[in-house]
């Protein structure tokens, strides 16, 4: 079966620090993968998809980024984080025309 | 464009009341409809589908009929239970593309 892992669950980190967060996934091949931001009380804001190594699109300008170094691996990362990157961060892969969703990360920047 | 939108919440209900969480979609295409549920603290949960129009989704109590012709997939379960307190995000996906288009979500809280 399929799986999908998000780590670090949570994290606290200062404005200005860097940011990486890993997504793998188990069980198929050459997934499309994304990246979501949900803040607090808010719907779901795409960030990032990938269909292939290499291949990342972007959804919203920011100041983070997506590499996707293996064929199930999909990293968000920043250099400077800002307040208003706090969130909870969710992955997901699609399989099917379905799309299921990693546990998150819960990320506060003070 | 394509968009999704869903009645704002939140919902609250008493335990065993009808449940309906309204959704209608704009797309282009055939789209696939989708209903999610997010639980405190966890991501989200593929609550039931339809692939296409007069499709009826359901699992757990949970049902949604695609409706092209009102553009709708309206979620609703006849007797919650307190333990169906969560929120509920209604999602469009076309399979040649590789967006899906999520609402903004609905909060439901059953009261015992």
């Amino acid at each position: 079966s399929q799986t999908i892992h998000q780590w670090p669950a949570t994290l606290v980190q200062p404005v200005g620090s860097p940011l990486s967060l890993e997504c793998t996934v188990e069980g198929t091949s050459n997934p499309n993968l994304y990246w979501y931001r949900q803040a607090a009380g808010r719907g779901l804001q795409l960030l990032f998809y990938s269909v292939g190594i290499g291949q990342i699109s972007s959804e919203v300008p920011q100041n983070l980024s997506a590499s996707r170094p293996q064929d199930r691996q999909f990293i968000l990362s920043s250099k400077k984080l800002l307040l208003s990157d706090s969130g909870f961060y969710l992955c997901a892969w699609r399989v099917r025309g379905e799309q299921y969703f990693g546990p998150g990360t819960r990320l506060t920047v003070t | 464009g394509d968009s999704v939108t869903q009645m704002e919440g939140p919902v609250t209900l008493s335990e065993e009341a009808f449940l309906t969480i309204n959704c209608t979609y704009t797309a282009t295409g055939y789209p696939s409809l989708f209903w999610y549920v997010q639980y405190p603290g966890e991501g989200l949960q593929l609550l039931l589908k339809a692939t296409k129009a007069d499709d009826k989704g359901s699992n757990k109590g949970f049902e949604a009929t695609y409706r092209k012709e009102t553009t709708s997939f309206h979620l609703e379960k006849g007797s919650v239970q307190v333990s169906d307190s969560a929120v509920y995000f209604c999602a469009l996906g076309l399979y040649n593309f590789n967006k899906f288009y999520f609402g903004s979500g609905t909060k439901l809280n059953v009261k015992p």
